[in-house]
């Protein structure tokens, strides 16, 4: 079975921090993994990862993933309140199911 | 990128009645969709893949006959909570894949919330 473990489950640090949140999976027939936030609603797509090694970055926000290893890092830079959300780390194997992990709550305080 | 509507984003209905929730894809063909529940502060949980044109393949523990789900065309999916009780309130988001062709990135609607008083 598919799993997808976050931590930290949660974190609260002060505007301009730089926080990294880790995600680890394990998976049949790796196809991808995918990096979502999500506010009050529905999750919105950040990044989706095949390639080791391969930083994929967005402003403020990279992130890279070790298939050897298994896991992948989500890194915020000069973090804003604006930040504040859920972050869900998602794999997908066969057929694009895709599982989810418990996220991580990040809160960050002016 | 590509726009998945869902409908309605909120439906409060009483114990015992049965509630649709309406899945579209706006500008692409889906030829699969996914349904999500979400309970407050848990992650999101697959209850079903949806494939256009044949049954839906249900989640262990998710009770088919209970969560109704039609996937009639390559651009909408419903789902339908029959004789929904106060413990079916969530959220309960879909997604829609483009198709085998990707490596999985999928397009999720904004999600309803159901409360069953």
């Amino acid at each position: 079975e598919d799993k997808v473990v976050q931590s930290p489950l949660s974190l609260v640090v002060h505007e301009g921090d730089t926080v990294t949140l880790n995600c680890s999976y394990e998976v049949t027939n790796f196809r991808s993994l995918l990096w979502y936030k999500q506010e009050k609603k529905a999750p919105t797509f950040l990044f989706m990862l095949t390639s080791s090694g391969i930083e994929k970055k967005s402003g403020r926000l990279s992130s890279i993933l070790d298939k050897k290893e298994l896991f992948s890092i989500l890194n915020i830079t000069a973090t804003q309140t604006g930040d504040s959300a859920v972050y869900l780390c998602a794999i997908t194997g066969t057929a694009s199911k895709l599982t989810f992990g418990t996220g991580t709550r990040l809160q960050v305080t002016l | 990128g590509a726009v998945v509507s869902q409908h309605p984003s909120w439906v409060i209905c009483k114990s015992g009645t049965s509630v649709k929730i309406e899945c579209r894809s706006l500008d692409f063909q889906a030829t699969t969709m996914f349904w999500y529940r979400q309970f407050p502060k848990q992650s999101l949980m697959l209850m079903a893949t949806s494939n256009e044109g044949s049954k839906a393949t249900y989640e262990q523990g998710v009770e088919k006959d209970k969560f109704l789900i039609n996937h009639a065309s390559l651009t909408l999916s419903t789902l339908t909570v029959t004789s929904a009780h106060p413990e079916d309130s969530s959220f309960y988001i879909c997604s829609a894949s483009r198709g085998l062709r990707n490596t999985g990135e999928l397009f999720f609607g904004e999600g309803s919330r159901l409360t069953v008083l």
